[in-house]
């Protein structure tokens, strides 16, 4: 059983700070790593997918990096926005020949205060 | 707006009964997911279907059971119900690329 950890669990900074944070997975039978934003009273987005040891994504102010050896991943914010608030979740996917079954972390509980 | 519907939207029922969530896929997606989100849990992925055929197998209890139809929509069964299966139940979809696309969910009440 994959055991997917975030930290921080919440996070409040002040608009205009920039922020990160992490999500820790087993490294056996990686398949993906995704990133999805969930906001409150709506339902998850995917941000990003990665899959080879040191991608790097970007969108926008954010961006993702990806280390399969180690088993990590961090999502950055540049610049945090009010409308940055949200759950970020990261999910690890598992390669076992019968399907794309994804593990989801806790979240991060980001709060941006203008 | 993702392209997936689930419904009903919200569902309170009693103890011990029976019911069903519908899940209707993105155009095109073959895949369905089913995931459960309980009072300060994380998302527990219950179960996968790829074109009509179970391809995953998550946390699922006997009690609940599903299944993906010809027309690639997805219904999920829970029977017996309990006071601790009360949660938000989420449907999502994929296709050729590997992320997910979430529906807005079925919240569930069981009193």
């Amino acid at each position: 059983i994959l055991n997917v950890e975030q930290s921080p669990q919440s996070l409040h900074v002040q608009e205009g700070d920039s922020t990160n944070f992490t999500c820790s997975f087993p490294s056996s039978n990686f398949y993906a790593l995704h990133w999805y934003r969930w906001e409150t009273a709506k339902s998850p987005e995917a941000l990003f997918v990665m899959t080879l040891n040191g991608d790097e994504k970007k969108k926008g102010r954010i961006s993702a990096t990806l280390n399969t050896k180690e088993g990590y991943s961090y999502l950055y914010i540049k610049g945090s926005q009010p409308e940055d608030s949200a759950t970020y979740l990261c999910a690890s996917g598992m390669n076992n020949n019968a399907g794309n079954m994804l593990t989801f972390g806790g979240g991060t509980r980001l709060m941006v205060k203008p | 707006d993702s392209g997936v519907t689930q419904t009903p939207k919200h569902l309170i029922t009693a103890t011990g009964q029976r019911v069903t969530l519908r899940c209707s896929p993105r155009s095109g997606d073959l895949s369905v997911y089913w995931y459960q989100q309980s009072l300060d849990q994380g998302l527990q992925f219950l179960i996968q279907y790829y074109n009509g055929e179970e391809r995953a197998k998550g946390n699922i209890l006997e009690r609940f059971s599903a299944q993906q139809f010809p027309d690639l929509h997805s219904e999920l069964n829970l029977s017996s119900l309990e006071l601790g299966d009360s949660a938000l139940y989420f449907c999502a979809s994929s296709g050729r690329e590997p992320a997910l696309f979430f529906g807005p969910g079925t919240r569930l009440t069981v009193l």
